[in-house]
């Protein structure tokens, strides 16, 4: 089946650390994102991609990179300069043009 | 980033009930999604409407695009227990070109009392 999958589905993360998390896509999208979800912040948009080898910041950009060298795939590094990481990360993937997003089923980081 | 207003916060109805919930913007859109996400997964598109004025169904779903275009609601009739989770309501604007951003709601969490 086609979709998105995203792991681990949970990470720790020591003080200090930088973490990567994964997102693959086999549904030929284009454009992929990371969001942040905090409980009762809804969904903040972290970096998105809209072609291979090119991403642009999104709202909260601070503390996290990306790379796009695949197609099907967009990994965020969590990086030490994060102060408050903890949090469920969702990526997601769409078409370009008049297309929704569609969403993996998240990655929930903690710190130890 | 700016952010829809999406109301009620939260709902606690019986089963069996409808449930109607919206989202208003200061600004016009020219997509409006619904998404509704359960404890510990990711968002799942419910309803996406290009058009204003547009009301499109899913099952027990039914979705508005505003004429006004300032505004969307999402309806679901005969709530049944798995129903239970966190709806959402996400938009673009017109200026976004091939930008794909969205604006996303805080959410509606709702609880079905079986």
């Amino acid at each position: 089946d086609g979709g998105i999958t995203q792991s681990p589905k949970y990470l720790f993360r020591k003080e200090g650390q930088n973490v990567t998390l994964s997102c693959e896509q086999n549904l030929n999208h284009d454009a992929m994102y990371w969001y942040r979800q905090d409980p009762g912040q809804g969904l903040r948009l972290i970096y998105y991609s809209q072609i291979v080898n090119d991403f642009q910041k999104g709202d909260i950009a601070e503390g996290y990179s990306v790379s796009r060298e695949k197609k099907e795939s967009f990994p965020l590094t969590v990086t030490s300069a994060q102060k408050n990481p903890t949090a469920f990360y969702l990526c997601a993937s769409s078409f370009r043009g008049p297309q929704p997003q569609h969403f993996g089923d998240g990655t929930r980081l903690s710190i130890l | 980033g700016q952010q829809l207003n999406q109301s009620p916060q939260s709902m606690f109805i019986q089963e069996g009930e409808d449930v109607s919930m919206n989202c208003t913007s200061s600004s016009i859109f020219n997509t409006w999604l619904w998404y509704k996400q359960d404890p510990g997964e990711g968002p799942v598109l419910l309803i996406a409407l290009y058009k204003a004025g547009e009301l499109t169904s899913n099952g027990r779903l039914t979705a508005q695009f505003g004429i006004t275009r300032k505004d969307s609601f999402l309806n679901i009739s005969a709530s049944i227990p798995s129903d239970v989770g966190i709806y959402f309501c996400a938009g673009q604007t017109p200026n976004a070109g091939n930008n794909r951003k969205l604006i996303w709601g805080l959410g509606t969490s709702l609880a079905v009392n079986p």
